[in-house]
C-alpha cells in the first residue's frame, strides 16, 4: 500500500525556520519525482517545489524561491522541505506528493495527509 | 507564467444532475491538464490526467475533454460523494506546475 506521511509542522514566529519531512513507502521512491504543494486556510492549492528522482534537479515557485530548499534521501525513502525566513502568508497545510509519468503524460497520483505550518507571533 | 481560470467558482446542483466545470489556460498547454477532487480536510485526489484519461479507480461518470486553452470536467450524474472542490492543474510547464483556483460543487 502506498503511504506518504508528512511530519514537522508547527507554530513558528515570523522570520523563523522549520523543516518538514515526508516518509514514503509502497512505491519506487528513488525513481519518483516528488513535489510539495501547500494550501492556505480556506484557499486553493499552490505548487511550491519539485525535485527529480536523483535529487539533482530542483525547482521552486517564486513565492518561496530563495527561502525554501528541497532535498531527498533515496536510502531512507524520505523527502524534506527546509523553510527559512518564514512569513505569515506561509501559513498553510503542506502536502508532499508524487509525480507519476505514463508515457508522456503526468499527474500527481499519491498525496500525503498534510502537515500544518502556522507562522504567527 | 501560465495562468488557469475556472468557471464557475461555485456550482449548486442536485443529486443526479449533470455538472460541467471549465478550465481555461492563458496560453496553449496541449493536453497537459489534470483534474483533482478535494474534500474538506483531505488531500486532493487525481481524477483525470492528459485532459481526458480517467485515473484508475475513478468512476466512469467523470470525464474530461479539451486541448489547447479550454478544458472541461463533466460529472454525468452527481452522486452524494461528488460534492467537493475540483481543481484543474497544468503540467505543460513541467516541472513548474500551476493549479486553477477551484470550483466548489455544493448540494442544492
Amino acid at each position: 500500500e502506498v503511504h506518504l506521511a508528512e511530519s514537522g509542522g508547527d507554530l513558528v514566529p515570523p522570520g523563523g525556520s522549520l523543516r518538514l519531512s515526508c516518509e514514503a513507502s509502497g512505491f519506487n521512491f528513488r525513481d519518483s519525482e516528488m513535489i510539495w504543494v501547500r494550501q492556505a486556510p480556506g484557499q486553493g492549492l499552490e505548487w511550491i517545489s519539485y525535485i527529480s528522482g536523483t535529487g539533482s534537479s530542483t525547482f521552486f515557485a517564486d513565492s518561496v524561491k530563495g527561502r525554501f530548499t528541497i532535498s531527498r534521501d533515496n536510502v531512507k525513502n524520505s523527502l524534506d522541505l527546509q523553510m527559512t525566513s518564514l512569513r505569515v502568508d506561509d501559513t498553510a497545510v503542506y502536502y508532499c506528493a508524487r509525480v507519476f509519468l505514463n508515457l508522456t503524460s503526468r499527474g500527481i497520483d499519491y498525496w500525503g495527509q498534510g502537515s500544518l505550518v502556522t507562522v504567527s507571533s | 507564467d501560465i495562468q488557469l481560470t475556472q468557471s464557475p467558482s461555485f456550482l449548486s446542483a442536485s443529486i443526479g444532475d449533470r455538472a460541467t466545470i471549465t478550465c481555461r489556460a492563458s496560453q496553449g498547454i496541449s493536453s497537459n491538464l489534470a483534474w483533482y477532487q478535494q474534500k474538506p480536510g483531505k488531500a486532493p485526489k487525481l481524477l483525470i490526467y492528459a485532459a481526458s484519461t480517467l485515473q484508475s479507480g475513478v468512476p466512469s461518470r467523470f470525464s474530461g475533454s479539451g486541448s489547447g486553452t479550454e478544458f472541461t470536467l463533466t460529472i454525468s450524474s452527481l452522486q452524494p460523494e461528488d460534492f467537493a472542490t475540483y481543481y484543474c492543474q497544468q503540467l505543460n510547464s513541467y516541472p513548474l506546475f500551476t493549479f486553477g483556483p477551484g470550483t466548489k460543487v455544493e448540494i442544492k
